[in-house]
């Protein structure tokens, strides 16, 4: 079976533009969640999607937003880029809510210039 | 709030020798731990998880974690190094209102970088 997949697995975007980022959850997962990673730190908690409805969000700007469509796959979406928003971009999946299998994607590394 | 506190950001050992990475977390509520290993340019890889069942969690690679509520500790230990554990290791705990329908939640730590000396 494959993991979770993340594409593209590098980006290299300019200042003001918007990039979309894909994932596809293991199958039979119907949670996503994105994570930021900047470089030195720990991810921090971005959304989360489950059946296809927004279940949480983290502490990130309106410019940042997501969707899950109906094969439970899912896009995050960046406005007005910032040379802050340089990081990799982790999608994690799992089954349901309350199941603590999260799986992690390999991630997006994002380079804002 | 929950937080999560690695108390070293380095730790240096000999190939062979036990290992130690030091984690304190705080919760309000029964939280749920985990320990994840991020290997470069890879994605993050579940060592072990502790859900309120034994204390002395056991994962893979030979890796094993303990819960001390007293302490608010959840150390992550190895008897034996190998130079494939060189890696970036993070501490987790889970927010107790994912149960049911709430947020994900997951707070990491800043991470550990385990270095292996040969």
């Amino acid at each position: 079976d494959a993991g979770v997949t993340q594409s593209p697995t590098h980006l290299i975007k300019t200042r003001g533009q918007q990039v979309t980022l894909r994932c596809s959850p293991i199958s039979g997962h119907k949670s996503v969640s994105w994570y930021q990673q900047v470089l030195g730190q720990g991810p921090q908690f971005i959304f989360q999607y489950y059946e296809k409805e927004e279940r949480g969000r983290g502490n990130f700007p309106d410019r940042f937003s997501a969707r899950q469509f109906p094969n439970y796959s899912s896009e995050l979406n960046v406005n007005a880029l910032l040379l802050g928003d340089s990081a990799l971009y982790l999608c994690a999946s799992r089954y349901r809510q309350g199941d603590y299998g999260y799986t992690f994607g390999s991630g997006t590394r994002l380079t804002v210039v | 709030a929950q937080s999560v506190t690695q108390l070293d950001s380095h730790v240096s050992v000999s190939e062979g020798t036990p290992v130690l990475l030091r984690c304190n977390y705080s919760s309000s509520y029964s939280p749920s731990l985990f320990w994840y290993v991020q290997h470069p340019n890879k994605g993050l890889q579940l060592l072990l998880k502790y859900t309120s069942a034994a204390t002395l969690v056991k994962g893979i690679n030979g890796f094993e974690a303990e819960f001390k509520k007293s302490e608010t500790s959840f150390h992550l230990t190895k008897p034996s190094a190998h130079m494939s554990d060189a890696a970036e290791y993070f501490c987790v705990v889970s927010d107790p209102k994912d149960s049911g329908g709430g947020a994900d939640g997951l707070t990491f730590g800043k991470g550990t970088h385990l270095i292996i000396q040969p």
